[in-house]
């Protein structure tokens, strides 16, 4: 499967714990993109990445979100601290910034914090 | 009980027909649009694609109106099948700055009645 990977798919957390998002990229992507989606809403942009380095950030992304992607090629989104609007789908996408300004997405990564 | 804040257009169509989607943008900046297809549980899904210069593109099956005078956009589906039945987001970016972030509109909710 050369597609956007993402893990866990699913996960349910207490609140007040860490939770740790994995996305890998379509190979050879430059660009990643994070986004959260909740029920009935389109997906809300979080960050993105061009390679290793952190171009954008949301105002949707508080103190206790984190986003890294090291050696640029697979992403992690760590949120601190979880509360229960923390709960939602977090989506990832990516694409290669000299081919055309469509991103693909990943099948998202469910968080329910109880 | 009712769930609050759920409030998806939705759409039906007998299958067969065509249907047709429609969204409306407000950036006049925004000069490419994306029409993504979200199935229950899955990551958002690219149809097909439009830039600003143009006013009409065809694809398998889809095609997507362009109308800049009134920031208008829309997805016609021809021959509507029940694997069509899903959420349908348009998506806008703007491919001559800096900005590098698509923004997704409400999205509509396709049923097809068999």
């Amino acid at each position: 499967d050369t597609g956007v990977s993402q893990d866990p798919r699913h996960k349910i957390t207490k609140r007040g714990q860490n939770v740790t998002f994995r996305c890998d990229p379509i190979s050879e992507h430059n660009r990643l993109y994070w986004y959260r989606q909740t029920l009935g809403q389109g997906p809300e942009f979080l960050t993105y990445f061009q390679n290793e380095a952190q171009l954008e950030k949301s105002r949707l992304l508080s103190d206790r979100f984190s986003a890294e992607r090291p050696k640029g090629s697979f992403s992690t989104l760590e949120i601190q601290r979880t509360e229960q609007g923390d709960s939602a789908m977090y989506l990832c996408a990516s694409r290669l910034s000299s081919s055309g300004n469509t991103i693909y997405f990943g099948e998202g990564s469910w968080l329910t914090v109880v | 009980g009712e769930s609050v804040g759920l409030h998806l257009p939705t759409l039906s169509v007998q299958e067969g027909d065509n249907s047709i989607i429609n969204c409306a943008y407000s950036n006049s900046a925004s000069d490419y649009f994306i029409w993504y297809k979200q199935e229950s549980g899955k990551g958002p899904q690219f149809i097909i694609d439009i830039r600003s210069n143009m006013d009409k593109r065809q694809g398998q099956r889809v095609t997507v109106l362009l109308n800049k005078t009134v920031k208008h956009l829309s997805l016609q589906i021809a021959a509507t099948q029940p694997g069509d039945s899903a959420v349908y987001f348009c998506a806008e970016n703007r491919q001559k700055t800096s900005y590098d972030k698509v923004i997704f509109g409400p999205g509509t909710s396709l049923s097809v009645i068999p």
